[in-house]
């Protein structure tokens, strides 16, 4: 079984650009969640998605967006791109997001901003 | 918001040692505890999901109790190897919320 496959693994983008990343994942996995992991921090969580809706938000600003397809896979966005963002951004599906089931992890994108 | 607490935040061992850290977490409204491995340069790796006090869960060297009355989990890794180098994050879950909540992870270092 494939796991949670996120694209691209590496991104560097200038203060102002807009990024959209990509998460595909477990086969059969409905519940997709985004986290921004900084140093010294923990996973903080961005938000999940559930059969294509937002189902929980973490707090961040709005620049901060996302959405879910049909075939469950997940793509992330962020505008107005700012120093303070870059960080690597880790993807985890489970089938239903819920009860005692473990999240997959991808291998998440590092995204830096000049 | 839900404070999910580690400790220690780093610990240095030599190969052989046996080791513990902790998670905390406040007691109201548990639903479940999630440990992961966090290996550099990897995907972090669910190692056990824990619902009921006084659970107790093992894989190979590594154990892992909970505590929901008081708290908190220990996780133990007994003669530790330097391939158990890794950071090991805790997440939990309350009743209500879909998604775990994490700590900011013990970072373990297995010197040979």
């Amino acid at each position: 079984k494939a796991g949670v496959t996120q694209t691209p693994r590496y991104l560097i983008k200038t203060r102002g650009q807009q990024v959209t990343l990509s998460c595909s994942p477990i086969s059969g996995h409905r519940s997709v969640s985004w986290y921004q992991q900084t140093p010294g921090q923990g996973l903080q969580f961005l938000f999940e998605y559930f059969s294509e809706t937002q189902r929980n938000k973490g707090n961040f600003p709005g620049r901060f967006s996302g959405r879910q397809f049909s075939n469950s896979r997940s793509e992330m966005n962020v505008s107005t791109l700012e120093l303070g963002d870059s960080a690597l951004y880790l993807c985890a599906s489970s089938p239903e997001g819920g009860g005692g089931q473990p999240q997959h992890f991808g291998d998440g994108t590092r995204l830096s901003i000049l | 918001i839900l404070n999910v607490e580690q400790s220690p935040q780093s610990l240095h061992v030599q190969e052989g040692d046996s080791t513990n850290f902790t998670c905390s977490f406040p007691s109201s409204n548990f639903y479940a505890l999630h440990w992961y491995r966090w290996e550099t340069a990897k995907s972090p790796e669910a190692l056990f999901v824990m619902t009921l006090n006084g659970d107790e869960k093992k894989k190979g060297r590594i154990s892992a109790t909970l505590n929901t009355k008081e708290g908190y989990s220990y996780l133990y890794i007994k003669g530790s190897q330097p391939e158990d180098s890794a950071t090991y994050l805790c997440g939990v879950r309350q009743g209500g919320s879909y998604i775990p909540t994490f700590g900011r992870g013990t970072s373990l270092i297995v010197h040979p």
